[in-house]
């Protein structure tokens, strides 16, 4: 049962424009989620998160956006720049007794065009 | 601060033998958690540890297993490797205090099995 789900396995953007990346969930009890960039060769890298109490959060040129009554979450990336290209994972921990326990989607490969 | 780190960095091994991976948290996090990349199963949490007990376990079969030492490293051990077990081997470290936690990445163990 994919709990977390990213349904574009690839985009591709202009240098400069937004980059929208899309997530969705099914399990309700998730009430906060994280994104995670991954390179080629190197492990995922934490890039922004958001809890469910929030419906934004921003962190410089990155900003997550969190519809609970669609269940839907939203990576944002203004400008996109070529070093943005790589892997994007958005995730979420089993609630809060549960540990670290983090059930993934299966990425959406990002470029950006020079 | 060092990072999570990962050893080896790859491996070959051949179907029937065991293999053991270890990873080194962020000094000070207390939870480690193991994860699978595969192409067509993307990452799949293995199972975690915190101070020295296993916390959470994923679906795998017991071939699977892992420790953890009282300085947080871990190791997680493979025995009767089969194909299907060539995968990117992730650890990752977090405080460990709640789910909410952010998880910290190693670069991974790239493990092939012939």
């Amino acid at each position: 049962d994919q709990q977390v789900k990213q349904n574009s396995p690839s985009l591709s953007v202009q240098e400069g424009r937004i980059s929208i990346l899309n997530c969705d969930y099914t399990n309700s009890m998730f009430d906060y989620f994280l994104w995670y960039k991954k390179y080629p060769a190197e492990g995922p890298t934490f890039l922004i998160s958001i809890s469910s109490i929030k419906d934004k959060n921003e962190d410089g040129r990155f900003t997550v956006f969190l519809n609970k009554s669609a269940k839907h979450l939203s990576l944002h990336i203004v400008p996109s720049q070529p070093g943005d290209s790589a892997v994007y994972f958005c995730a979420a921990p089993r609630g809060e007794t549960s540990g670290s326990r983090l059930t993934f989607g299966e990425g959406t490969q990002l470029t950006v065009n020079p | 601060k060092a990072g999570v780190t990962q050893t080896p960095r790859y491996l070959i091994k051949t179907r029937g033998q065991q293999v053991t991976l270890s990873c080194s948290p962020i000094s000070g996090h207390r939870s480690v958690s193991w994860y699978q990349q595969t192409p067509g199963q993307g990452l799949q949490f293995l199972f975690e540890y915190f101070s020295e007990t296993q916390r959470n376990k994923g679906n795998f079969p017991g071939r699977f297993s892992g420790r953890q030492f009282s300085n947080s490293r871990s190791e997680m051990n493979v025995s009767t490797l089969e194909l299907g077990d060539s995968a990117l081997y992730l650890c990752a470290s977090s405080l460990g205090g709640v789910a909410k936690n952010i998880q910290y990445f190693g670069a991974g163990t790239r493990l092939s099995v012939l």
